[in-house]
């Protein structure tokens, strides 16, 4: 079946690192991939998405490749701030239809110090 | 955008009550929603997916019982955690995505925390 893996955190970066979460796939057929945020206390927010190979899907400095060969949609952003600090969800779509959930990575914590 | 409405954002309620949880699609109409839980510091468990106008299919350990899922129209599901307890105590997320496209992202509600005392 389709499964999303994602490294596992917490991970602690002091304000303007570079950041990368690694997030790799398994899926039949043709998904669309997506990174998601959630703040504390919060429901989940659409960072960014890629529908087909070699698209980059970016969004408040973030970025993400759809990368068939390797099934990976690394995110990327070159310099994290405090208020970056979040659970960071990699997720896919198996592209069937719009009646099923996606498939959810574990969520990755990222904490971010000034 | 599209958005999805959960309330409340907060409950607390005592052991042995039932408490409702509303989710509404609010730009389109959603035949499919789907009921989260979330536990401190850990992943989304997929409770459930609500159906409209039929039953609820539900994930492999959920309780149809304890959780109760209507989806009586297009813009709107219910979650009602019947008969509360302690450990029912976590966080609940609704999700609903735009039928009409196969890779349409997944909107989300903003989340109901629940506390049983």
């Amino acid at each position: 079946g389709n499964s999303v893996t994602q490294m596992e955190g917490p991970v602690t970066l002091s304000e303007e690192a570079f950041l990368t979460i690694n997030c790799t796939y398994t899926a039949t057929g043709y998904p669309s991939l997506f990174w998601y945020v959630q703040y504390p206390g919060e429901g989940l927010q659409l960072l960014l998405k890629a529908t087909k190979a070699d698209d980059k899907g970016s969004n408040k400095g973030f970025e993400a490749t759809y990368r068939k060969e390797t099934t990976s949609f690394h995110l990327e952003k070159g310099s994290v701030q405090v208020s970056d600090s979040a659970v960071y969800f990699c997720a896919l779509s198996d592209g069937a239809s719009g009646n099923t959930p996606l498939v959810f990575g574990k969520g990755t914590r990222l904490s971010v110090i000034a | 955008g599209a958005v999805v409405s959960q309330h409340p954002s907060r409950v607390i309620c005592k052991s042995g009550t039932s408490v409702k949880i509303e989710c509404r699609s609010l730009d389109f109409q959603a035949t499919t929603m789907f009921w989260y839980r979330q536990f401190p510091k850990q992943s989304l468990m997929l409770m459930a997916t609500s159906n409209e106008g039929s039953k609820a299919t539900y994930e492999q350990g959920v309780e149809k019982d304890k959780f109760l899922i209507n989806h009586a129209s297009l813009t709107l599901s219910t979650l009602t955690v019947t008969s509360a307890h302690p450990e029912d105590s976590s966080f609940y997320i609704c999700s609903a995505r735009d039928p009409a496209g196969a890779h349409t992202e997944a909107f989300f509600g903003q989340g109901t925390r629940l506390t049983v005392v």
